[in-house]
């Protein structure tokens, strides 16, 4: 069985551009996280999704980052404009319904300059 | 909301040795412990996890023992090999819900 996939799985922007983060949780995973993990630091949750909707973003900085999940399987996290404190990795986990065991994806490792 | 320490935030062992790794939590509420490793390029991968119904686990050479009484719970790694070096997390929450990690440990089997 596929993992939950990323892509890509790095990205090097200038500050102030956009970029976006794709995934593609486990077949059949009804629930699915973003997380942000900075350098030396455990995953921060910033928005879950039950389906299509987004039952939790209260960490979700929504100045200027944003999330969407079309027809409840993949899902986007976009970031417009980009600074420097963005710099992380970001990580897509999906678990079969909520609080059921979440698999992770190997993340997207961004670098803002 | 919940607010998980980790310690130590390295740890450095004789292949074969024992490993311990603590954590701390704050919300009396969390009742689901789980513990990740994470190795270089991949994300976070479940080892092992405890709820509070329980005070011990063990799956081989990992063990898990929470204390709900003084809101902390452990990893212990026996036996260790040098593929179980990685960056451990611990994680609180109720019922696997709005997760609260850990610093992370590193952990360095030496051969």
């Amino acid at each position: 069985e596929a993992g939950v996939v990323q892509s890509p799985r790095y990205k090097i922007i200038e500050k102030k551009q956009p970029v976006a983060f794709w995934c593609n949780p486990i077949s059949g995973h009804n629930t699915l996280y973003w997380y942000l993990q900075n350098l030396g630091q455990g995953p921060e949750l910033l928005i879950r999704y039950e389906n299509e909707e987004a039952v939790d973003d209260s960490q979700l900085p929504k100045d200027r980052f944003s999330a969407e999940r079309l027809k409840g399987v993949d899902s986007t996290l976009k970031i417009q404009p980009a600074e420097l404190g963005d710099s992380a990795v970001y990580l897509c986990a999906s678990s079969l319904d909520l609080g059921y065991e979440q698999f992770f994806g190997p993340g997207t490792r961004l670098t803002v300059l | 909301g919940e607010n998980v320490e980790q310690h130590p935030s390295t740890l450095s062992v004789q292949e074969g040795d024992s490993a311990v790794i603590k954590c701390t939590y704050s919300d009396s509420a969390s009742n689901y412990f789980p513990w990740y490793k994470q190795e270089l390029g991949k994300g976070p991968q479940l080892i092992i996890d405890i709820r509070s119904n329980v005070g011990e686990k063990k799956d081989q050479r990992i063990a898990v023992t929470l204390n709900k009484t003084a809101k902390h719970f452990s990893l212990h790694i026996t036996e260790t090999q040098p593929e179980d070096s990685a960056v451990y997390f611990c994680a609180a929450s109720i019922g696997n819900n709005d997760m609260r990690f850990g610093a992370g440990t590193r952990l360095t089997v030496k051969p």
